[in-house]
């Protein structure tokens, strides 16, 4: 059983970078098809895929957020990172990872989410 | 981007009902279809994937059906501990993957 666990401060100022980590339990990341996804959920307004990023470092970023997020893995750690510069307050939302199932073409591992508030 | 288009917005239920969620996609997504619920401060849970196909784990009080632009979610025997928000969510066509906007069921 995989299990994901997200983490990083809780609030965050207008203009600085949203920083996050995933780790991941239950075993090392697997060398190959294992991808972590990052997704939020906003206040109202439902859920945002924001990226993938694989085992071996590749990424796939939404076009609306690619400009500001970073994605990256440490395998060493089992972690996978994601940094959103220059946050608003439209980046208030809960913060999840998940495991995109490479079969499944699903997200079939959560965590439990990190709600992350940006306000001076 | 595609859009998946979620009806109702919410809903109100007693134990024991039937309700049925359905899901519209803005171009044809084949079956590439998935449905998640979500529990305030617990990890969200894939219910469905490819659009019948249930999760293992997952209550078999939990079907779901259809193709193309029409999916359905349907919750038979509701219980209390179905209350939850549910999202379709498309993989045909990432990136990017896009959500619905979400059905709140309540009993």
């Amino acid at each position: 059983q995989v299990q994901l666990l997200e983490s990083g401060p809780g609030l965050v100022k207008p203009s600085q970078t949203l920083s996050l980590t995933c780790t991941v339990s239950s075993g090392s990341i697997p060398s190959d098809g294992f991808f972590c996804s990052w997704i939020r959920l906003h206040p109202d307004k439902g859920l945002e895929w924001i990226g993938d990023v694989s085992y071996n470092g590749s990424t796939y970023y939404n076009p609306s957020l690619e400009s500001r997020a970073t994605m990256s893995v440490d395998a060493s750690k089992n972690q996978f990172s994601l940094r959103l510069r220059s946050a608003t307050g439209a980046d208030t939302a809960v913060y999840y990872c998940a495991r995109l199932h490479d079969v499944l073409n699903a997200f079939d591992y959560w965590g439990q989410g990190s709600l992350v508030t940006v306000s001076s | 981007d595609i859009q998946m288009t979620q009806s109702p917005s919410s809903l109100s239920a007693d134990v024991g009902d039937r309700i049925t969620i359905s899901c519209r996609a803005g171009q044809n997504i084949g079956r590439h279809l998935n449905w998640y619920q979500l529990k305030p401060g617990k990890a969200p849970k894939l219910l469905i994937y490819a659009a019948s196909n249930l999760q293992t784990g997952v209550s078999s009080r939990f079907s779901a059906g259809g193709s193309g632009t029409y999916f359905t979610l349907t919750i038979s025997n509701l219980q209390p501990e179905d209350l939850a928000i549910y999202y379709c969510h498309q993989s045909y066509s990432p990136p990017p993957c896009t959500f619905g906007q979400g059905t709140k069921v309540e009993i």
